[in-house]
């Protein structure tokens, strides 16, 4: 069974400095791998995936993530952060077969100003 | 390309009575559709998978009578909470599978059930 671990539930972060929210993962197969955020009162927002290729992947608004296969890990970054970045973020895994997405716990980010 | 509707975006009503929640693919046919549900500041928990035609499969502890699932065509899929109670006031989340991208899961705006 696949699942996924937000180790943090709150990253607190001043504007212009970067940003990491973490994400490992536990899958039997190869993982798909993505991220969303999600503003109060709405729906998911897709950031980014990794499904295969380059390690390190470019997404919406500036977010990147990095897929780290012997870490199990997939922590997104924003290299300068920004008030409006404020949010809860959702990392997600399901493996190469036809399985929903598994989120993790979320992680809400705030970027003080 | 790939948009996932839901209506309503947002209902009350009584303890007791049924509410019915529609999530349709606009631009794509949904082979596959997955209802979440969501606690206040908490993750989104998968609920039921249908494919359509097909009966839905219900996660473990998700009661499939009260939570009835219908994917009746490649664009629609419902979800009807029956005899509501006030513990099932939550945000739901409905997604589709299909189109290009067959890996790809894309999410409805959600839809806030409040039962007084």
């Amino acid at each position: 069974a696949q699942s996924v671990a937000q180790p943090e539930d709150q990253v607190n972060v001043a504007e212009g400095n970067p940003l990491t929210v973490k994400c490992t993962y536990s899958v039997s197969g190869n993982p798909y791998l993505f991220w969303y955020v999600q503003y109060p009162n709405r729906g998911l927002q897709f950031l980014l995936k990794y499904i295969t290729g380059d390690n390190l992947v470019k997404g919406s608004y500036g977010f990147e993530a990095e897929f780290n296969k012997s870490q199990t890990s997939f922590h997104l970054k924003k290299p300068s952060a920004l008030v409006s970045d404020s949010a809860l973020y959702f990392c997600a895994v399901r493996d190469g077969g036809n399985t929903p997405l598994v989120f993790g716990k979320g992680t809400r980010l705030s970027v003080i100003a | 390309g790939a948009v996932v509707s839901q209506h309503p975006s947002r209902v009350i009503c009584k303890s007791g009575t049924s509410v019915k929640i529609e999530c349709r693919s606009l631009d794509f046919q949904a082979t596959t559709m997955f209802w979440y549900r969501q606690f206040p500041k908490q993750s989104l928990m998968l609920m039921a998978t249908s494919n359509e035609g097909s009966k839905a499969t219900y996660e473990q502890g998700v009661e499939k009578d009260k939570f009835l699932i219908n994917h009746a065509s490649l664009t629609l899929s419902t979800l009807t909470v029956t005899s509501a109670h006030p513990e099932d006031s939550s945000f739901y989340i409905c997604s589709a599978r299909g189109g290009r991208e067959a890996y790809e899961q894309y999410f409805g705006p959600g839809t806030r059930l409040t039962v007084t």
